[in-house]
């Protein structure tokens, strides 16, 4: 049983443009979304986060949004640079757990091309 | 500071044989976790601890075993090694945070499994 889905296992994007990494979640009962990045061989780091009070939220070049409706939140990075270039992984969070206790995605592999 | 430190870095087991993954912290975390990754999966929770003498069941801990003895160490244990538990394991650690959340999960490097 997949609670949180990333259906696209690799997008790519040329640097300078936009890309949008997508999560689609079946447990209307998380309350806390975060977006980990991996580079190989070392664990993932965190990106961004977001309450389920919110829909949207802002770091720099990274934005996550959240459509609690669709059961949906997704990631947006622009400018995309190369070193953006990892595996990212969104991650639900059930309530009581204070954001504890990740379910993670599947993960998306960006390539970002110079 | 190193963060979450995780030995070894890689490990062959033959079927049947036991090992102890290790993961230390010296971030003064109160809690930790085990999680294992699969190829193609995300990362899936074995078993966490909210402090020392505290440890509690995740999604995927049968064939597991951990203990908190002290803040900083959060060893897991295979006792019978199965290849269904050749993957990935990554160690993290968090800290309550000041509002509702606890921060962020701070992850390990990661041991990498194979069961032969």
């Amino acid at each position: 049983d997949q609670q949180v889905k990333q259906n696209s296992p690799s997008l790519s994007v040329q640097e300078g443009r936009i890309s949008i990494l997508n999560c689609d979640y079946t447990n209307s009962m998380f309350d806390y979304f975060l977006w980990y990045k991996k580079y190989p061989a070392e664990g993932p780091t965190f990106l961004i986060s977001i309450s389920s009070i919110k829909d949207k939220n802002e770091d720099g070049r990274f934005t996550v949004f959240l459509n609690k409706s669709a059961k949906h939140l997704s990631l947006h990075i622009v400018p995309s640079q190369p070193g953006d270039s990892a595996v990212y992984f969104c991650a639900a969070s059930p309530p009581g757990t204070s954001g504890s206790r990740l379910t993670f995605g599947e993960g998306t592999q960006l390539t970002v091309n110079p | 500071n190193a963060g979450v430190t995780q030995t070894p870095k890689f490990r062959i087991l033959k079927i049947g044989q036991s090992m102890t993954l290790q993961c230390t912290q010296d971030m003064n975390h109160n809690y930790m976790y085990w999680y294992r990754q699969d190829p193609g999966m995300g990362l899936k929770l074995i078993y966490y601890s909210v402090g020392a003498g505290i440890t509690d069941k995740g999604e995927v801990p049968n064939g597991y075993n951990v203990s908190r003895s002290t803040t900083e160490d959060f060893p897991l244990r295979l006792e019978l090694a199965a290849p269904s538990q050749t993957s990935v394991y990554f160690c993290a650690s968090s800290y309550p945070g000041r509002g509702q959340y606890n921060s962020p999960l701070h992850f390990g490097n990661g041991t990498r499994l194979t069961v032969t």
